[in-house]
C-alpha cells in the first residue's frame, strides 16, 4: 500500500524564521496528498491538498507542491509566527484512490518563539 | 455547522476495564473513520464505517475492539478489556462520498 516519510522533529525556530517540513512518499498511481495540522488542544485540520503532480495547496501562508519526479509534498512557510505552533502530519489515502483511508507521516512537532 | 465531535475528551482506566468511546461525525457525512495515534508514533487507521456497514476493519489490533454505529449515525469504539498498549489518542473523522475527512479533537485513552 501507499507510504509516507516525514521529517521527524521536534522543530524550533524563531518568528519569522522560513520552516521546512519534508515529506516523501511512496504510492500506486497518483493520488492526493495533504498536510493536517493539529493545534494545542484541537483536533486535525486539514491546512492543505494538492490532487495532481505539480499542483501546489496554500493555505495561512503554507505552500507544499505535489513533486512527482522527487515523490516529495514538502510543507514550507516563509515567515513563521508563534501561532503556528503545532504538530504537522502529512498524509495521503492508502489505497489507489484519491480519497479514502488515509496513511498519515510520524508528525512533526513545531515550536515558534517570539 | 457543527463539526465531528468526540467524547469523553480523556479517559483514564485501569487495565482490564472496559471503556467506550464515542464519535458524533458532521450531519450528513456518510463515511466514518476511526483512527489512533500511541506513544507519539503515526496515526494509524482502525476502520472505516460507510453509513452503518463496516466498510473496511483492516486496522482493528485484535478483537478486544469493538465498534459500531448504530443507524448509521453516531459511533462507538469499545475497548474491553483494556491493556496497557490500547493508551493513546482516539481520532474520528467523517466525510462525505469522496471527500475529505473532517476529524475530531480525539480521545485521550489513559490505561494503568
Amino acid at each position: 500500500g501507499n507510504s509516507v516519510t516525514q521529517m521527524e522533529g521536534p522543530v524550533t525556530l524563531s518568528e519569522e524564521a522560513f520552516l521546512t517540513i519534508n515529506c516523501t512518499y511512496t504510492a500506486t498511481g497518483y493520488p492526493s496528498l495533504f498536510w493536517y495540522v493539529q493545534y494545542p488542544g484541537e483536533g486535525l485540520q486539514l491546512l492543505l491538498k494538492a490532487t495532481k503532480a505539480d499542483d501546489k495547496g496554500s493555505n495561512k501562508g503554507f505552500e507544499a507542491t505535489y513533486r512527482k519526479e522527487t515523490t516529495s509534498f514538502h510543507l514550507e512557510k516563509g515567515s513563521v509566527q508563534v501561532s503556528d505552533s503545532a504538530v504537522y502530519f502529512c498524509a495521503l489515502p492508502a489505497g489507489g484512490t484519491s480519497y479514502g483511508k488515509l496513511t498519515f507521516g510520524q508528525g512533526t512537532i513545531l515550536t515558534v518563539h517570539p | 455547522e457543527a463539526g465531528v465531535t468526540q467524547f469523553p475528551s480523556h479517559s483514564v482506566i485501569e487495565k482490564g476495564q472496559t471503556v467506550t468511546l464515542r464519535c458524533d461525525p458532521i450531519s450528513g457525512h456518510d463515511n466514518l473513520y476511526w483512527y489512533r495515534r500511541v506513544m507519539g508514533k503515526e496515526i494509524k487507521f482502525l476502520l472505516h464505517f460507510v453509513k452503518e456497514s463496516k466498510q473496511d476493519e483492516s486496522g482493528m489490533p485484535n478483537n478486544r475492539f469493538l465498534a459500531e454505529r448504530t443507524g448509521g449515525t453516531y459511533s462507538t469504539l469499545k475497548v474491553q478489556p483494556a491493556e496497557l498498549e490500547d493508551s493513546g489518542v482516539y481520532f474520528c473523522a467523517s466525510s462525505q462520498v469522496s471527500g475529505i475527512q473532517y476529524f475530531g479533537a480525539g480521545t485521550r485513552l489513559s490505561v494503568l
